[in-house]
């Protein structure tokens, strides 16, 4: 079966300090692969997803880059870090070419101080 | 943008009733989906409904879709204190790998 692991699970980082989130998904090959943030209380924005190796989209504008060195793994990261990255950082892989439904990490809590 | 929102924001019920949560788009879509986040947990995937569906069960689960008001509604039956969490659709436009979310209705359920 497959799972996606996604770590760490919490972070605090003070402002200006470099960041590296990463994951993995095991079970599958050439999975769509997707970062959103969580802000307190409100949806999900999508930051950046994958549909292959070296192959990234962003959505938004940020201080924020994934890469995505091996099929089953995306790194989220910066070089400094600024108060408004904290949020709740969820990893999420998709089945290529099917219908779109999302399988969800359990996601990593950033807090920039 | 094809962002759902859904209504209400917050909804509490007690053990036992139904439970009926909204969501509103904007554009044409593929699919809408809706997810389940438990407090400080990932999302898990409920239930898929196709544009060309009009209404899919899953368990408790029913959601109905109605692509001419852009608006589909997700009902949980009999509910239950273990599906306290917030819930949230989301829809597929052109491309299918790309899922845009609403934000959310945090539906408690008291015992």
């Amino acid at each position: 079966s497959q799972t996606i692991h996604q770590w760490p699970a919490t972070l605090v980082q003070p402002v200006g300090s470099p960041l590296s989130l990463e994951c993995t998904v095991e079970g599958t090959s050439n999975p769509n692969l997707y970062w959103y943030r969580q802000a307190a209380g409100r949806g999900l924005q999508l930051l950046f997803y994958s549909i292959g190796i070296g192959q990234i989209s962003s959505e938004v504008p940020q201080n924020l880059s994934a890469s995505r060195p091996q099929d089953r793994q995306f790194i989220l990261s910066s070089k400094k870090l600024l108060l408004s990255d904290s949020g709740f950082y969820l990893c999420a892989w998709s089945v290529r070419g099917l219908s779109g439904e999302l399988f969800f990490g359990e996601g990593s809590r950033l807090t920039v101080l | 943008s094809q962002q759902g929102e859904e209504d209400p924001q917050a909804l509490s019920i007690q053990e036992g009733e139904n439970a009926t949560m909204n969501c509103s788009y904007k554009t044409s879509i593929n699919n809408l989906q809706w997810y389940r986040q438990n407090s400080g947990r990932g999302l898990v995937h409920l239930i898929l409904i196709r544009s060309n569906e009009r209404e899919k069960h899953s368990g408790r689960l029913r959601v109905t879709l109605d692509t001419s008001k852009k608006s589909s509604s997700l009902l949980i039956t009999a509910s239950r204190a273990a599906d306290t969490a917030s819930y949230f659709c989301a829809t597929s436009g052109g491309s299918n790998y790309k899922l845009t979310f609403g934000k959310g209705t945090l539906l408690t359920v008291n015992p």
